[in-house]
């Protein structure tokens, strides 16, 4: 089955402790990127990346790092987290598709993380 | 940067009734993709529908179809016969066909859709 893993499902840590949501896509999926969704804000791009060893910023990457040093996998680290990092996270993946391409960009199941 | 409205933070309709969210959008592209998602209690994203701007035809995806008006800039989801299992958190989401972004989605702030009895 065609799917995107996240790992914790539910996180709950203190201030400053560093952590990292796992990612997986068993699609060979050249894309993956993360969202956080937060109340009145819809989701937002943290970061992407379009291949192995290629990532950058998306919109709010701001306390967040990413790696992807395999192409299924593309984890999400907070260093030193704090309670405004707290929020709903998604991990999404689409193939690559040369031209004009619309494929569906599949999500994980997401991630609730709360920095207290 | 495109950015994308969702005016209808609630929206309330009757069980087999139908029902209409708005969505605009802002970009200086001609080629784009439109989307909605459905995000129900468990939070799952769940795309509904999908539009292709070089398209004049009208998305339907069975009891979902779309309203795309692209001149101006308007993207409307249209549920007919609701059904209880439609009450969510919905999405409108613009993706541009620009590779080097990765598959941005920009998402509008959402409408919460509750079906009553």
């Amino acid at each position: 089955e065609a799917q995107v893993t996240q790992n914790p499902r539910y996180l709950i840590t203190v201030t400053g402790k560093k952590l990292t949501v796992t990612c997986s896509q068993n699609m060979n999926h050249e894309y993956m990127s993360w969202y956080r969704q937060d109340p009145g804000l819809g989701l937002r791009q943290i970061y992407y990346s379009m291949n192995v060893e290629v990532t950058d910023k998306g919109d709010v990457p701001e306390g967040y790092k990413v790696s992807r040093k395999e192409k299924r996998n593309f984890p999400l680290i907070l260093e030193s987290p704090s309670p405004n990092q707290t929020s709903l996270y998604f991990c999404a993946s689409r193939p690559f598709e040369p031209g004009l391409s619309g494929n569906t960009i599949y999500f994980g199941e997401g991630s609730w993380l709360t920095v207290v | 940067a495109q950015t994308v409205t969702q005016s209808q933070p609630e929206m309330s309709v009757q069980e087999a009734e139908t029902v209409t969210l708005s969505c605009t959008y802002d970009t200086s592209e001609s080629d784009y993709y439109l989307f909605w998602y459905k995000q129900p209690p468990s939070r799952q994203m769940i795309l509904v529908i999908r539009q292709e701007a070089y398209k004049q035809q009208n998305a339907t995806e069975n009891r979902f179809s779309v309203n795309f008006q692209k001149a101006a800039k308007s993207f409307s989801l249209k549920i007919s016969d609701s059904q209880l299992g439609d009450a969510a958190m919905y999405f409108c989401a613009y993706r541009s066909p620009n590779t080097g972004t990765a598959s941005k989605l920009t998402f509008g702030t959402g409408t919460r859709l509750q079906v009553t009895l």
